[in-house]
């Protein structure tokens, strides 16, 4: 699985839109690019994933670049209960693993 | 509530106790983990059961002892742990080992081994 590469941490104001970049220039042609989150001292809670395109759906949207090596998470209106951390995972789907990284911990301030 | 369910919430345990954190999903999923997260650490990934067979053990030793008995329930048999143990114990659920649309996680088991 390929290794994922975030910022440490981000802010953003509440009800603007929080861009959470996330680096993959090892990401294989099978790899899936998943996002999850993870609100303070609970389990981490899938928001989406991507191969190619980019994808949306009620929580955000992914942007992953042609070249596939990065991508974009975008919370469009994000609010107080946004703040987590946010993981970017390569996954490959035929029996890989779920490997969680440092992710980017996301500060959403009034 | 997710659909993946872990009881107990919090335990606190001495080093010479034995303990069991229980882990129920009702999702008709075939694959479930433990991961382990400690403070400030990566999520870690420390057993996988798929269609109630054990598939993987990272490295975790024998004082963690996992138990799959239906595709519905998992749970980890804890004895003699060291305060380095004291961490989230997180359980997850997948339709199938490698599947598409991720995963399904608990809401997780704070342990504080004193």
């Amino acid at each position: 699985d390929a290794k994922t590469t975030q910022p440490t941490s981000m802010d953003c104001a509440e009800g603007r839109a929080a861009n959470l970049p996330c680096n993959h220039s090892t990401i294989s042609g099978n790899e899936y690019v998943y996002w999850y989150r993870q609100i303070h001292s609970q389990g981490p809670q899938y928001i989406i994933h991507g191969l190619k395109n980019n994808e949306t759906n009620e929580m955000a949207s992914l942007i992953i670049t042609e070249d596939r090596k990065s991508s974009t998470l975008i919370l469009p209106h994000a609010t107080l209960r946004d703040t987590a951390v946010y993981y970017c995972i390569a996954y490959y789907n035929q029996g890989g693993k779920l490997i969680f990284g440092q992710g980017t911990e996301l500060s959403v301030k009034p | 509530e997710t659909g993946v369910t872990q009881t107990p919430r919090h335990l606190v345990m001495g080093m010479t106790n034995k303990k069991s954190l229980k882990c129920e999903q009702h999702l008709g999923h075939n694959a479930m983990y433990w991961y382990k997260q400690s403070a400030k650490k990566p999520l870690e990934l420390m057993f996988v059961y798929s269609l109630e067979e054990r598939v993987e053990n990272n490295s975790v030793p024998s004082r963690f002892s996992p138990e799959c008995p239906n595709s519905s329930h998992l749970f980890l048999h804890l004895h003699t742990l060291q305060p380095e143990d004291s961490a989230l114990y997180l359980c997850a659920s997948s339709q199938d080992r490698g599947q598409l649309y991720g995963y399904t996680f608990g809401s997780g088991t704070r342990l504080t081994v004193v």
